[in-house]
């Protein structure tokens, strides 16, 4: 089993509804990272956070610890959210610190 | 400021050669991490340093290693390449172990023949 976890791994949309993405993992973490990436490769960190509520525009993020479980809400989606969203757990090891990263979640909006 | 920068942004090598990959961070940021995304496993951790210093090294072969010069500019150099090397290598700095936010750089596509 993974150590980071998301759901669903597609997600296809019509443009203006709103989407969840969602996000297990089963480690001890410092913080959790949403980052999205476009085609040709690029990747942009959208939030980072260690407990409760963050927002960005029409993005929100939320994070459970004691459950172990984040959320990444798109209100009003538009086709120019299309990418892939991963989740990125930062934890701490003997031999320091490290991001492990969820599968991805590939995000279509249509118009 | 400039962003994170790699150079080259893509590369074609051939099996036994060895790369070096070059990330510039952001001005002022002193931590450098570098990862591997393939299709089949997804990104990965491969190193990070800090001031000079290799702080955590991920699962990878002996044959992934890197280094930090004093202007924080980080390398990283794949020796007798495989078919499996094949992959986008991002880094991302950090202004430093307490503040973690991640800048991630357009990457370095390697492809392995």
């Amino acid at each position: 089993k993974n150590e980071v976890e998301q759901s669903p791994q597609n997600l296809t949309a019509q443009e203006g509804e709103f989407i969840t993405i969602n996000c297990s993992y089963s480690v001890g973490i410092s913080a959790l990272h949403w980052l999205q990436q476009h085609p040709g490769g690029g990747i942009v960190s959208l939030f980072m956070l260690s407990s409760g509520k963050k927002k960005h525009g029409r993005l929100i993020a939320t994070i459970n610890i004691q459950e172990k479980h984040s959320s990444l809400h798109i209100t009003a989606s538009h086709p120019r959210d299309s990418a892939v969203y991963i989740c990125a757990v930062r934890s701490w090891q003997t031999s320091g610190s490290r991001l492990t990263f969820g599968e991805g979640t590939q995000l279509t909006v249509n118009p | 400021k400039a962003g994170v920068t790699q150079t080259p942004r893509y590369l074609i090598k051939t099996r036994g050669q060895q790369v070096t990959l070059s990330c510039s961070p952001i001005s002022g940021h002193r931590s450098v991490s570098w990862y591997q995304q393939t299709p089949g496993q997804g990104l990965q951790f491969l190193f990070e340093y800090f001031s000079e210093t290799q702080r955590n090294k991920g699962n990878f072969p002996g044959r992934f290693s890197g280094r930090q010069f004093s202007n924080s500019r980080s390398e990283m150099n794949v020796s007798t390449l495989e078919l499996g090397d094949s992959a986008l290598y991002l880094c991302a700095s950090s202004p430093g172990q307490a503040r973690l936010e991640q800048y991630f750089g357009p990457g370095t596509r390697l492809t392995v023949t």
